[in-house]
């Protein structure tokens, strides 16, 4: 499984844009990004997963170069209650689905 | 909304004791999952499960650690002889479609060893 590297930590402030980027420069052809947030004492909660080039969901946006080598995760407009860990993570399901899980970024949003 | 439920939501025991922790995931999902935290530190994968029978584990899974599904619904982590180095928070998962990237994770299960 590709390592993936992410900023320990980030602060924003409410209303602003976030963006999280994810380097995982030893993606396989095989492999999908995954996001997850968690709170604490809260289990891990699926964001979004993408390939390549861009998804969106309601919650977030996932942008993916072409060379699949970095990955960010923007939210946009943050509030108080989007502090929590966010884990950027890389999958290949021809493993079992099994999802491996680095330090992630904490992300701290204040008023 | 389905969610998965554990349970307890704390345990406390004492070390050499065995420990059984409890998932229902939800109902029409085929493949489960148990992850730890420790406090303060990532979650690690501990063992993945699919047509009753174990698709892959960890490291950290050795042999005190089994995993059952003995119904239709629950699917358990049996620790056999806990060790302090076990407390940590235990989170169950489950999935329709792993392919998807979507695990629904569970609350999660204290065990604190003393």
């Amino acid at each position: 499984l590709a390592k993936t590297t992410q900023p320990i930590s980030m602060d924003s402030y409410e209303g602003q844009e976030v963006n999280i980027t994810c380097s995982h420069n030893n993606i396989a052809t095989n492999d999908y990004i995954t996001w997850y947030q968690q709170f604490p004492s809260q289990g891990p909660r699926f964001i979004i997963q993408g390939y390549k080039t861009k998804v969106t969901n309601e919650v977030a946006s996932l942008f993916i170069p072409a060379d699949r080598k970095s990955s960010t995760l923007s939210l946009p407009r943050v509030s108080l209650s989007d502090t929590a860990v966010y884990y950027c993570l890389v999958a290949n399901y021809n493993q079992g689905g099994k999802l491996i899980f680095g330090q992630g970024t904490e992300l701290s949003v204040k008023p | 909304e389905p969610e998965v439920t554990q349970t307890p939501s704390h345990q406390v025991t004492q070390m050499g004791q065995e420990v059984i922790l409890r998932c229902v995931p939800i109902s029409n999902h085929l493949y489960f999952y148990w992850y730890r935290q420790i406090l303060g530190q990532k979650v690690e994968f501990l063992v993945s499960f699919y047509n009753n029978e174990i698709s892959e584990k960890s490291e950290i899974f050795d042999d005190q650690f089994s995993v059952e599904r003995p119904d239709g619904s629950n699917f358990t982590l049996k620790i056999r002889s806990t060790k302090l180095e076990d407390s940590a928070m235990y989170f169950c998962a489950s999935s329709r479609d792993p392919s998807t990237g979507e695990l629904f994770f569970g609350e999660g299960s204290r065990l604190t060893v003393l």
